[in-house]
């Protein structure tokens, strides 16, 4: 299994400020096709997963542009600048270069 | 909108199969897609279980290989996890999701239900 480790494990942080979550994976995640499966994904309290950048660096529909991905082989940050109230939740970034696997997560949270 | 919802028993014993439905609204499961099933344990941890695609193949994850099938109705627009010879580290939330092929993102998930494995 490629193991996705992602720190910190906890991000306090005020309103307004600027974010930064890295996730390191045990493999090289470019596939023999040149792409990069790396995703991020946010978990909002008591809801389900919601895909927010795919790809390292793409985002998904509706995600605004405070968010952004960024890294390549095994290295890759997700940015948020200007850190807002329903941006708080748990981070994961995931991988589906070889079987698909999540990192442990980070949770963003008010300081 | 395509939406994704987990239904099955709340509870179940070990040794015993755990069962569940994903009823797929608003696309229909044989047009494209691969539909997965992802687990989260207490803790947070995330694990990518296995998935049917738009044809009926099937991939799993190779921990879970001997334990997993998972199975579709297409005439209810519904597929199916069953996981066998379930233990107590089974109790997870348990939800189906879409990708658009084996190396893509999970676009759309289900809210998730929960299963706890005790006697």
């Amino acid at each position: 299994d490629v193991v996705m480790t992602q720190t910190p494990l906890s991000l306090p942080v005020s309103l307004g400020d600027q974010a930064s979550i890295s996730c390191r994976s045990s493999q090289s995640l470019v596939h023999s096709n040149g792409n990069t499966y790396l995703h991020w994904y946010l978990q909002k309290p008591g809801q389900s997963p919601k895909l927010l950048i795919y790809k390292v660096s793409n985002r998904f529909s509706g995600v605004p542009d405070r968010f952004s991905g960024s890294g390549s082989g095994t290295d890759f940050t997700l940015k948020i600048s200007r850190v807002e109230a329903e941006d708080l939740g748990v981070y994961f970034c995931s991988q589906s270069t070889h079987v698909p696997t999540f990192g442990g997560g980070t949770k963003l949270e008010i300081k | 909108d395509v939406q994704l919802q987990e239904s099955g028993p709340g509870l179940v014993k070990p040794s015993q199969s755990l069962s569940l439905t994903c009823t797929v609204t608003g696309y229909s499961i044989t047009s494209d897609y691969a539909w997965n099933w992802i687990r989260q344990f207490p803790g947070n941890k995330l694990e990518w279980m296995g998935y049917i695609s738009y044809s009926g193949s099937t991939s799993y994850n190779p921990s879970l290989k001997s334990r997993i099938s998972i199975t579709r109705d297409t005439s209810k627009n519904q597929f199916f996890l069953q996981l066998n010879s379930v233990t107590t580290e089974d109790t997870a939330t348990y939800y189906c999701a879409r990708k658009k092929d084996p190396y893509s993102y999970f676009d759309v998930w289900g809210a998730g239900t929960t299963v706890t494995v005790s006697s």
